[in-house]
């Protein structure tokens, strides 16, 4: 079956520093990947969609300075959070598009300090 | 906004079959039921979907009635490792087309 990798499964950073969260198709090339966002007991939320070779569209409400999104081959896409701060602390979960279908990552913990 | 309605929370005991409702009576001709769980700390799985008629597999069964203003998605024998929140999303069956979460069911399975 569609594997889709993400990596880091888990991330502690300091406040005001970047992170870089990698999406992985792994034995399938996605043109669209999507990125989600979930906070605890909440349900997961679009940030953005992120076509391969052009920019990404971001939900309203979504900074695009603060998370970019970069869809540079058929097989990754990143997501960095600029400037984390705690409020930032999250599970990101990214989708990647491939026969006709939907295939969802593990999920990366990002937190904040 | 989530074109569904589901409950809450939901509990079933251990071996039992587990029936998971959903609403969906602004559905157009062209989408199809999805349902997919999310076990904690996990990302979402998919379950199964269907466009009119009945579909079952391996994992699940989903009953879609005739007008396909809800369905109800069945677990056969729920195991604990079922325990998860589950949500049923009404779309059209592209990959490419983005998914809109609503806020599912949590299902406890109890022992």
């Amino acid at each position: 079956g569609a594997v889709v990798s993400q990596h880091p499964s888990w991330v502690i950073c300091k406040s005001g520093t970047s992170v870089k969260i990698e999406c992985r198709s792994l034995d399938f090339q996605a043109t669209t990947m999507f990125w989600y966002r979930q906070f605890p007991k909440q349900s997961l939320m679009l940030m953005a969609t992120s076509n391969e070779g052009s920019k990404a569209t971001y939900e309203q409400g979504v900074e695009k300075d603060k998370f970019l999104i970069n869809h540079a081959s058929l097989t990754l896409s990143t997501l960095t959070v600029t400037s984390a701060h705690p409020e930032d602390s999250s599970f990101y979960i990214c989708s990647a598009t491939g026969y006709d279908e939907q295939f969802f990552g593990p999920g990366t913990r990002l937190t904040v300090l | 906004d989530a074109k569904t309605t589901q409950p809450p929370s939901m509990d079933c005991a251990e071996g039992r079959a587990a029936n998971l409702p959903c609403n969906h009576s602004t559905i157009s001709g062209n989408e199809y039921v999805y349902w997919y769980r999310q076990i904690h700390s996990q990302g979402p799985q998919y379950i199964i979907h269907g466009l009119k008629n009945n579909e079952t597999n391996e994992m699940a069964s989903l009953i879609i009635t005739e007008d396909r203003k809800s369905s109800t998605l069945i677990l056969p024998h729920a195991t604990l490792r079922d325990t998860a929140v589950y949500y049923c999303i009404v779309r059209v069956a592209r990959g490419d087309d983005k998914i809109i979460f609503g806020k599912g069911t949590r299902l406890h399975i109890l022992p």
